[in-house]
């Protein structure tokens, strides 16, 4: 089971909106709804910011918002803040015995 | 609050074994499935191994499989990995995570024990 793909990196200036993508297969992203997003400040817990493609936990901001097409799905960060500077890493269940397969994370900065 | 606290990380020659530790507490452990995820320095995470609930299921990735051996101990509040046979493509940062209700999240991480297999 190969990684999902992400970007390396993302920039964007406060304010603005920034777009995430996270590609993987028919037999992952495409098969299941069961992508999830995870922001990792380096050697911190990561934390759980979107559920199911597309849901958030309840303390988490609206500012984070995740989609599907296919075999991609997307996180989109709006209105950037200086604390939203971390790693970002995509996650997908895959039903086989490697139950889940994660992204090759993305680094975001905020200008 | 739920805290999950790794430990039992180091430095150990290839070939070696270890096992680590995760203290959970603030919720019912027993009610919850538990993972183990691995962050090579530098690279992403990697999904490693998960117990159901009771601890009558497992699951591993294939290069762990039948060198590791996730456990856990309800009574204690505490998940397990044992390694063995270790080789330098296992030093990691190794994460336990709690299963969320929903499927396919994680949804409490803790903050990483790293293991160094190096002689």
């Amino acid at each position: 089971q190969s990684a999902l793909t992400q970007p390396a990196s993302v920039s964007g200036s406060p304010g603005q909106s920034i777009t995430i993508s996270c590609t993987g297969t028919s037999s992952d992203i495409g098969a299941y709804n069961f992508v999830s997003w995870y922001q990792h400040h380096p050697g911190k817990a990561p934390k759980l910011i979107i559920y199911e493609v597309s849901s958030r936990p309840t303390k988490i901001s609206n500012r984070f918002s995740g989609s599907k097409s296919g075999n991609t799905a997307s996180l989109t960060i709006s209105g950037l803040q200086a604390e939203d500077e971390a790693d970002y890493y995509c996650s997908s269940y895959t039903g086989t015995t490697t139950l889940y397969v994660f992204g090759t994370g993305t680094t975001v900065t905020v200008l | 609050e739920v805290q999950l606290v790794e430990s039992g990380g180091g430095l150990v020659q290839p070939g070696g074994s270890l096992r680590l530790s995760c203290s959970a507490s603030g919720f019912t452990f027993s009610r919850f499935g538990m993972h183990w995820v691995r962050q090579v320095p530098g690279k992403g995470l990697v999904w490693v191994s998960r117990i159901k609930n009771d601890g009558t299921v497992t699951d591993y990735t294939d290069s762990v499989k039948g060198r590791f051996t996730v456990s856990r101990d309800n009574a204690k509040n505490t998940l397990y990995l044992h390694m063995r046979n270790l080789s330098a493509e296992d030093t990691a940062v190794y994460y336990c995570s709690r299963e969320a209700v929903v499927v396919g999240a994680h949804d409490y991480w803790g903050q990483g024990t790293p293991v160094t297999v190096s002689s």
